[in-house]
């Protein structure tokens, strides 16, 4: 099975801390994402990568941004952590074959910002 | 745009009743349709998904979705549910025909089984 890990699960934050949240997955998908979640908001994409060094923002880009170095990680940065950007993010890859619309998730982290 | 709506945020229902979870779309062009799920403390799994054929698709765990074209819905259904299906569903969408990887999210409905 495709696995997709994120750092960590839980991570609490000062405002104005530099944050790294980090994706790894294992299953050499070209396509990764990261979404940022919210109660009554659904998922809220934030950038995503079809290549490695290849990123384009999503529909919430402002305030983050990504990296991706090799393949198999994706690691989305907090620039200057605010308390609005308190949220599960979540971390996701997927295949650019037939399946190409299934999505495979990691658990999430949830970050809070004090 | 590309959209999505959820109009329930919780959908409850017996052990062993018939479930529905309800979705409708709003898109340009042909619908690429998809549900997720997300267990407590878990990311998102795949469901099922509708491109093209069958108006009535099968998934995973006994789950299938109704494509209705003429009242744009995509709803979820299950003729008889677990306790353990109580979770949280996401409708999603495709966002366009050349971004092929990028879907866009309903808010999400909860459902509870009660036993």
């Amino acid at each position: 099975d495709v696995k997709v890990t994120q750092s960590s699960r839980y991570l609490v934050k000062r405002t104005g801390e530099k944050v790294f949240l980090e994706c790894v997955q294992d299953m050499d998908h070209e396509n990764m994402f990261w979404y940022r979640q919210d109660p009554g908001l659904g998922l809220r994409l934030i950038y995503f990568s079809y290549d490695v060094k290849m990123k384009e923002k999503g529909d919430i880009p402002e305030g983050y941004s990504v990296s991706r170095e090799k393949k198999e990680r994706f690691s989305l940065i907090l620039e200057s952590a605010s308390t609005n950007q308190t949220s599960m993010y979540l971390c996701a890859s997927v295949t650019g074959g037939a399946d190409y619309e299934k999505l495979f998730f990691g658990s999430g982290t949830q970050l809070s910002v004090l | 745009a590309q959209s999505v709506a959820q109009p329930e945020d919780q959908v409850n229902v017996a052990e062993g009743n018939p479930l529905t979870v309800k979705c409708t779309y709003s898109v340009s062009g042909n619908p690429y349709l998809f549900w997720y799920v997300q267990y407590p403390n878990r990311g998102l799994q795949f469901l099922l998904k509708y491109i093209t054929g069958d108006n009535l698709v099968k998934g995973s765990y006994g789950f299938e979705a109704e494509f209705n074209k003429s009242q744009t819905s995509f709803h979820l259904k299950k003729p008889s549910a677990l306790v353990s299906d109580s979770a949280l569903y996401f409708c999603a969408v495709r966002d366009t025909p050349d971004s092929s990887y990028k879907l866009i999210f309903g808010s999400g409905t909860r459902l509870l089984v009660r036993p």
